[in-house]
């Protein structure tokens, strides 16, 4: 069974430039997870789908963040424009019954992003 | 903010001796849960615990609930090199998913 797959795993941008991550969750997985990751810190949530439905997005900075799952499957994240602070790891993970459930999150390799 | 906190932040011990790292919070959960996170890669989930449970067992880990004080723990026996990594505790509730920063393990061989 394949994993959670984000691709590009790595993006070197200039500011102001945008920039979209994608993340193609395990076959089955209702719920997908965008975190934001910085140096020596634990993932932040970003933004929460249970199946096509943003049900928590309270962290997402959405003057320049937006996302979308529009089938229920797969999800993109974008960032317009970029700013040095961006500079992270993007962690997608997804789960079949939500973490709410007591249901396990499976986490993609992260794609890392440098704003120069 | 960040509301789960692991402690200590960075522990070093030698192959076949124990690490204990604890997971702090401060609001009510369903379940909290422990990960591992090696160098470069994501997240693997290593153990959940719900908040009516005490203790719990899988392979050389025990994780322990202390709900009355808002603590747990994750107790690795017999560590080994590969055991090297970040550990997070995670929990979830009425509040939005949070990890702590982490406890950074290292294992010397």
């Amino acid at each position: 069974e394949a994993g959670v797959v984000q691709s590009p795993r790595y993006k070197i941008i200039e500011k102001k430039q945008p920039v979209a991550f994608w993340c193609n969750p395990i076959s089955g997985h209702n719920t997908l997870y965008w975190y934001r990751q910085n140096l020596g810190q634990g993932p932040e949530l970003l933004i929460r789908y249970e199946n096509e439905e943003a049900v928590d997005d309270s962290q997402l900075p959405k003057d320049r963040f937006s996302a979308e799952r529009l089938k229920g499957v797969d999800s993109t994240l974008k960032i317009q424009p970029a700013e040095l602070g961006d500079s992270a790891v993007y962690l997608c993970a997804s789960s079949s019954l939500g973490t709410l459930a007591g249901d396990e999150q499976f986490f993609g390799p992260g794609t890392r992003l440098t704003v120069l | 903010s960040q509301q789960g906190e692991e402690d200590p932040q960075a522990l070093s011990i030698q192959e076949g001796e124990n690490a204990t790292m604890n997971c702090s919070y401060k609001t009510s959960i369903n379940n909290l849960q422990w990960y591992r996170q090696n160098s470069g890669r994501g997240l693997v989930h290593l153990i959940l615990i719900r908040s009516n449970e005490r203790e719990k067992h899988s392979g050389r880990l025990r994780v322990t609930l202390d709900t009355s004080k808002k603590s747990s723990s994750l107790l690795i026996t017999a560590s080994r090199a590969a055991d090297t990594a970040s550990y997070f505790c995670s929990h979830s509730g009425n509040t939005p998913l949070v990890f702590g920063k982490g406890t950074r393990l290292s294992v010397i061989a």
